[in-house]
This record gives C-alpha cells, sequence and structure tokens, in this order.
C-alpha cells in the first residue's frame, strides 16, 4: 500500500531536550516536504527536499533542521525544542507535476501527522 | 509579498452547490491546488489548475484566472461528508508551496 508513515503519532516532551520526527514514504517520490498546522494560520511549510541531499527552507525553519540522506526518508529534528513549537505537523512526498521539473510538487501524499507539545 | 486569501468558514445545505474562493498574489506561478482536510485528519489531494479555465471531476469543479489571480472550487450535490476544510495552495517560481488558511465548509441538513 502506497504511505507516508511518520512516528511517534503523539508526543509530548520539555522544553530544550532534543527530539526526531521521523518520516518515510514507500512510493519512490523525490519530493518531501514538513509543515506545521497550527489554528487559524493553515498550514506552513518548514522545509522541503527535491531530492537526495537537497533541503530547502520554506515559510518557518527556524529552530528545525532536517536531512535527506536518502530517498524514502527525510526526519524533522527539533535540537533544542521551545513551547512556540507545539503543533501538529505534517509529512509529505508528492508525485511530479506534469510538465515540470521532475521532482517539483504535484499530488502530495500526506502522513498521519504528529502532534507535538512542548511544556 | 505572498498572500493568499479563502474565507475563513461558509455554510451550505446539503443537496445545494458551493463556491469556495480563492485570490492570490504570489512571486511566479507554477499552478494553483486545492486540497480537502477533514477535521482531525491530514490534506488529501482534490485539483491542480496550472491554465486557465474549468476543471470538472464528478461532483467538483476548480476554476482558474491566472490574469485575475484567482480560483474557485465548486462542490455540487452536497453531501455531508463534504463538510471539511478546504484549502488552497499556490506553487511559486520555486516551485515552493504558498497555502491558504483554508475556508471550513459546515453541510446543514
Amino acid at each position: 500500500e502506497a504511505q507516508v508513515t511518520q512516528n511517534p503519532r503523539y508526543l509530548i516532551t520539555v522544553t530544550g531536550k532534543k527530539l526526531t520526527v521521523t518520516c518515510s514514504q514507500n512510493m519512490n517520490h523525490e519530493y518531501m516536504s514538513w509543515y506545521r498546522q497550527d489554528p487559524g494560520l493553515g498550514l506552513r511549510q518548514i522545509y522541503y527536499s527535491m531530492n537526495v541531499e537537497v533541503t530547502d527552507k520554506g515559510d518557518v525553519p527556524e529552530g528545525y533542521k532536517v536531512s535527506r540522506k536518502e530517498k524514502r526518508n527525510f526526519p524533522l529534528i527539533l535540537e533544542s525544542p521551545s513551547p512556540n513549537q507545539t503543533s501538529l505537523y505534517f509529512c509529505a512526498s508528492s508525485s511530479p507535476t506534469p510538465g515540470t521539473p521532475q521532482s517539483a510538487p504535484y499530488e502530495q501524499y500526506f502522513g498521519p501527522g504528529t502532534r507535538l507539545t512542548v511544556t | 509579498g505572498q498572500n493568499i486569501d479563502q474565507p475563513t468558514e461558509m455554510t451550505a445545505t446539503e443537496g445545494a452547490i458551493v463556491q469556495i474562493n480563492c485570490t492570490y498574489q504570489t512571486s511566479g506561478f507554477n499552478g494553483l491546488f486545492w486540497y480537502q482536510q477533514h477535521a482531525g485528519e491530514a490534506p488529501t489531494f482534490l485539483s491542480y489548475n496550472v491554465l486557465d479555465g474549468l476543471e470538472e471531476k464528478g461532483r467538483l469543479s476548480s476554476f482558474l484566472s491566472r490574469s485575475k489571480g484567482y480560483s474557485y472550487l465548486l462542490l455540487k450535490e452536497l453531501q455531508m461528508k463534504d463538510s471539511a476544510s478546504y484549502l488552497c495552495a499556490i506553487m511559486d517560481s520555486n516551485y515552493q508551496l504558498i497555502w491558504g488558511a483554508g475556508t471550513k465548509l459546515i453541510i446543514k441538513p
């Protein structure tokens, strides 16, 4: 079954304690992305990757790191979480847009979400 | 700057038609997406427009006017399961996605 998986689904942690949220896709997609979603603000892109070893900042990258060492995995790292990073996080991967570079996003498949609370 | 506007909330009646608008100002344009998101769930893809005009897919249609920076999503024969948030997103000249805040659609019997 084609899917994007994220772990953990729920996480409560304390300020300053490093954490990693994993993301994996089994569709051989080149494009992957991380979003956070907060009430009234919609989806905001944190980082995206158009290929292995290629990552770019989205709208809200401060306080986050990512890596793309292999095509299927795109972990999100919070080195020193703070309460303002409490949010719902989604990972997504995408098939390419017709008529555009192979790695441009098209139909995105989202993971189930990770609800993070930082106290 | 880059900006996408959608109504915050709309209400419609089961069986009716609803039009959800999206206006945008972005640096370049490589397409417009609509996604549906049910409460507590992940977004799912609905449509993609890159050329002007209307794209129809069953009960759903999506329209784009690039010169006006305007799109709408039209849902016909509304069903209770259509109650969800509808997200408009633009792919800019760098292939980065810019998202609107979403429109919450409430369907009443």
